[in-house]
């Protein structure tokens, strides 16, 4: 089983909608996650941190669900600019500063 | 505030060359990672750092050497390039704090012939 899990999509829906992404993670000790968000041909970009309880930054909201080993991302409202690949990452431990990614899922926002 | 920057950011090389990338960051950030990105695979570390003089390395390390000597700059050399080593390769840094996130250079493209 890989680390970090993700569906690669790609995710096609129309401006406006919500969509949602999961991430599943094996390592039950994980300590940190996060979303990223990366564009064509370009480096990867924080989205957002995802906390124990949960979070929202405007139309987004991450969310970790411990005793399943997954996190998601809510994307409400989404813009032709919500176009992108988001990645997951996770750190393991607390001992290793590694951080892993997942492949990523690709989402399309069309008119 | 230039964050982490990476050089060159485009290069071909011939199989058996040799080259060296350069990442470099004005964040006094501890924590330091070569990634490549291929098509499918993701994000796959190849070697990091976890500070000034100490490198370590990750999952894919064959066929890479690194080094530390200054802590804002982060080498990592190809000395004998493959084309197993066509990818684009991200520099990345954070902070010693336990659940600070990376903050990422703007890759280097490099193909190998």
């Amino acid at each position: 089983r890989k680390e970090v899990e993700q569906d690669p999509g790609p995710f096609n829906v129309p401006e406006g909608a919500t969509v949602a992404f999961n991430c599943t993670y094996s390592n039950s000790a994980s300590q940190s996650f996060f979303w990223y968000r990366q564009d064509c041909r370009k480096e990867p970009k924080l989205l957002m941190s995802v906390y124990s309880s949960g979070n929202e930054d405007g139309r987004f909201t991450a969310q970790l669900n411990r005793a399943s080993q997954y996190i998601s991302l809510l994307i409400r409202d989404s813009k032709l600019s919500d176009s992108a690949t988001y990645l997951c990452v996770v750190k393991p431990d607390t001992g290793f500063q590694k951080l892993v990614f997942g492949t990523g899922t690709r989402l399309l926002v069309s008119p | 505030n230039a964050g982490v920057t990476q050089t060159p950011k485009f290069r071909v090389l011939k199989t058996g060359q040799s080259m060296t990338l350069l990442c470099a960051q004005d964040m006094n950030h501890e924590y330091m990672y070569w990634y490549r990105q291929d098509p499918g695979m993701g994000l796959r570390l190849i070697h990091y750092s976890v500070g000034e003089g100490t490198t370590a390395k990750g999952e894919v390390p064959d066929g890479y050497n690194v080094s530390r000597l200054k802590k804002q700059n982060f080498l990592l050399g190809l000395e004998s390039a493959a084309p197993s080593q066509t990818s684009v390769y991200f520099c990345a840094s954070r902070p010693d704090r336990g659940h600070s996130p990376l903050h990422f250079g703007n890759g280097t493209r490099l193909t190998v012939t």
